[in-house]
């Protein structure tokens, strides 16, 4: 199984709600990362976790909250967002952090509108 | 970080060979060259990645400059389901994050 899901596949949100953002890897992988994608732009790196501990944060906003729960299993807590965080959040998740020999697995992401 | 330049966008025709060049004239001696694309409405999925030396894979070719100055990613018989963005990644061995430039917006014509 070389697949990262993403749950859900779409999301419409409010400026005062709470939602979370799911991904999942079943490939033993140990490196886990949030991509964030506006429309027509490449993906922005958000988060890194290596061996379910936080690696990176680039300086992104404290309304996204990232969440390791165990190996397999990613979230991406959002809360009080503003419309210009509207965009492709994506999921990819690779055998170990700092090897440069293996791919990047990526999810098809979660398309997020904030009202 | 070494950069990468690529062409903002290509168009082939389809069943016609295609070569996207990638410029990264700043690349250090451990830096893997990584080619990764972009379907419509889907993640990046990898396609090749190499060293030093050309690389061929089911998806594609990799031919490295002897510099290493410069790398060019072909598919040896476009098809209109190749129709994606293609980014090239410089990747080296102390930082594993990846970075994506801008990458080439590649068209297929029937």
């Amino acid at each position: 199984d070389t697949e990262v899901t993403q749950t859900p596949k779409h999301l419409v949100m409010g400026m005062t709600n709470k939602k979370s953002l799911k991904c999942e890897q079943h490939m033993g992988h140990r490196a886990m990362y949030w991509y964030k994608q506006k429309a027509k732009k490449p993906p922005e790196l958000m988060f890194v976790y290596s061996y379910e501990k936080l690696s990176i944060n680039e300086s992104v906003p404290s309304r996204f909250s990232p969440e390791c729960p165990n190996s397999s299993l990613l979230n991406l807590h959002l809360h009080a967002l503003q419309p210009e965080d509207s965009a492709l959040y994506l999921c990819a998740s690779s055998q170990l952090r700092g090897d440069p020999y293996n791919e990047q697995f990526f999810g098809p992401g979660t398309r997020l509108t904030v009202l | 970080d070494a950069k990468t330049t690529q062409p903002n966008s290509m168009e082939s025709n389809e069943e016609e060979p295609v070569h996207l060049p990638c410029n990264h004239s700043t690349i250090s001696g451990t830096d893997y060259i990584h080619w990764y694309r972009q379907l419509p409405s889907q993640g990046p999925e990898y396609v090749i990645h190499g060293l030093t030396s050309n690389v061929n894979n089911r998806m594609a070719s990799l031919a490295i400059a002897e510099d290493r100055k410069s790398s060019t990613l072909i598919l040896h018989r476009a098809t209109l389901r190749d129709a994606a963005v293609y980014y090239c990644i410089l990747r080296d061995g102390d930082v594993n994050d990846m970075r994506f430039g801008a990458g080439t917006r590649l068209t297929v014509k029937p």
